[in-house]
C-alpha cells in the first residue's frame, strides 16, 4: 500500500510570494493534518481536514490556508511568504478522526529567501 | 501555549544501556498519548502509544509509562541500539470532547553511542 506522498520535496521561494503544497494520503484515509517543523519548536499543528471540511485549526495567521478534495488529497497554501515561514511542512493521514495513529509523509522543505 | 513539553532537547546513551525520554503535558483532556520517531529526511513514524486508562504499555524494547496525576509520560528503550539514534516526539491527543486535536512536543534527539 502506497504511503503518504508530499510534493514537492523541496521548494525555494522569495519573500512576498505564495506557495501551494500538496499531500496525497494513504488510500482509504479520510483525515489529513498539516504540521510545521522548525528547529526547537517541534511539530506545530496547522490544521486538520476530514471529509473536505476543516475540523481543527492551530494558531497560525490567516496567510496559512488549506483545503481537501473529494478524493481526500489535500493542499496547503501560504500567501505573502515571510522568512520565518522557512520550515519542513509535514502532512499526516489517518483513517478517520479520533484514530490517533497517523502516517506521515516525508515533508516539503520550504526555504524563503 | 506549550501543552506538551519535552524539556530535554538531546540525550546521549551508551549502546546496551537504557534510554529514558520524558514528556509532560498540561491539558487534562488528553486521553491518548503517542511516541513517534523521526530520522533525518524522513517523516515521523509511529512507535508506541498508551491510553489514559493504562499506566504502562510495552512493545519489545520499548515501554511507555503514564503517570496521570503528575501529567507525565516517559519512553524507555532497553537495550538501546545505535539504530535508535533519532528525534523522538511525544504527542497527546484529545478525544471527541477535545476536538480530536493531537499536539506534539518539541522533540528529544537521542544519540546512542556504539
Amino acid at each position: 500500500k502506497a504511503g503518504v506522498t508530499q510534493t514537492p520535496r523541496y521548494l525555494i521561494k522569495t519573500r512576498g510570494q505564495q506557495v501551494t503544497l500538496s499531500c496525497s494520503p494513504i488510500s482509504g484515509h479520510r483525515s489529513v493534518s498539516w504540521y510545521q517543523q522548525t528547529p526547537g519548536q517541534g511539530l506545530q499543528f496547522l490544521f486538520e481536514y476530514f471529509s473536505e471540511t476543516q475540523r481543527n485549526k492551530g494558531n497560525f495567521p490567516g496567510r496559512f490556508s488549506g483545503r481537501q478534495f473529494s478524493n481526500s488529497r489535500s493542499e496547503m497554501n501560504v500567501s505573502t511568504l515571510e522568512l520565518g515561514d522557512s520550515a519542513l511542512y509535514l502532512c499526516a493521514s489517518s483513517l478517520t478522526q479520533g484514530v490517533t495513529e497517523a502516517f506521515f509523509g516525508q515533508g516539503t522543505r520550504l526555504t524563503v529567501v | 501555549d506549550q501543552q506538551v513539553k519535552q524539556n530535554s532537547p538531546s540525550l546521549s546513551v551508551q549502546e546496551g544501556r537504557i534510554s529514558i525520554l520524558n514528556c509532560d503535558y498540561t491539558n487534562s483532556m488528553f486521553d491518548y498519548f503517542l511516541w513517534y520517531k523521526k530520522y533525518p529526511a524522513e517523516g515521523p513514524t509511529f512507535l508506541i502509544s498508551i491510553s489514559s486508562i493504562k499506566d504502562k504499555n510495552e512493545d519489545g524494547r520499548f515501554t511507555v509509562f503514564l503517570n496521570k496525576s503528575a501529567k507525565h509520560l516517559s519512553l524507555h528503550i532497553v537495550p538501546s541500539q545505535p539504530g535508535d539514534s533519532a528525534v523522538y516526539f511525544c504527542a497527546a491527543s484529545a478525544g471527541r470532547t477535545g476536538g480530536f486535536k493531537t499536539i506534539f512536543g518539541a522533540g528529544t534527539r537521542l544519540f546512542v553511542k556504539a
